[in-house]
């Protein structure tokens, strides 16, 4: 059973930059896409992006230009980089297998979340 | 982006019910739509994929459906554990995108 746990810290300033770990354990993380998918206080989820394990990624339009997923594939680990947030980014972070398919594709595991405040 | 509207955003409902949540894509998504479970404090779960297949461990009182780009969620007989908000996403083109979500709530 592949599991992700999150971590990194959960206090950001505002204009400075985010950052999160995820570790992934039961599998490797060779193949799939592995995401980062955010949910602000009361409201849905929304996909951030996510990077294959050769390292190719994509990402979510509305917050490219401030977005960097990589992966570390020695420590069966990728990582969020978020810069310039403002309180508009405090959110639960997941992280996310993302299951690709012939055609097709679904989140199948999910890490338990992280709670990133952004606030002076 | 694909917009996914879900409907009704909450519904209050006994255990024993059936209950139905529905799922527009804004364009034509084929039946790349997936449902997930989401209880406070936990990590959401994925429950259908494919429009109506069901996740391996996933009881079978949950179903989904397609008519054109209205997907459905069924739950056919609702248990305890099942109140939670539900969402839908849309697997079809980047950037994935999901609904507001239906809180399921007890009566």
């Amino acid at each position: 059973q592949v599991q992700l746990q999150e971590s990194g810290p959960g206090l950001v300033k505002p204009s400075e930059t985010l950052a999160l770990t995820c570790a992934v354990s039961g599998g490797s993380i060779t193949g799939h896409y592995w995401s980062w998918i955010r949910q602000p206080p009361g409201r849905g989820l929304e996909w951030i992006g996510h990077i294959s394990h050769s390292g190719s990624a994509t990402y979510n339009p509305s917050l490219k230009s401030r977005v960097t997923i990589s992966v570390h594939t020695s420590k069966n680990q990728f990582s969020l980089s978020l810069n310039s947030v403002t309180t508009a980014d405090t959110a639960v972070y997941y992280c996310v297998r993302y299951y690709s398919g012939y055609s097709y594709g679904y989140f199948d595991f999910w890490g338990q979340g992280a709670l990133v405040t952004v606030s002076a | 982006d694909i917009q996914m509207t879900q409907s009704p955003s909450s519904l209050s409902a006994s255990v024993g019910d059936r209950v139905t949540i529905t799922c527009r894509a804004s364009q034509s998504i084929g039946t790349y739509l997936n449902w997930y479970q989401h209880k406070p404090g936990k990590a959401p779960k994925l429950l259908i994929y494919v429009a109506s297949n069901l996740q391996s461990g996933v009881p079978a009182r949950f179903s989904g459906s397609v008519s054109g780009t209205d997907f459905t969620l069924t739950i056919s007989s609702l248990q305890p554990e099942d109140f939670a908000t539900y969402y839908c996403q849309q697997s079809y083109v980047s950037p994935w995108t999901f609904g507001l979500g239906t809180k399921v709530e007890v009566k």
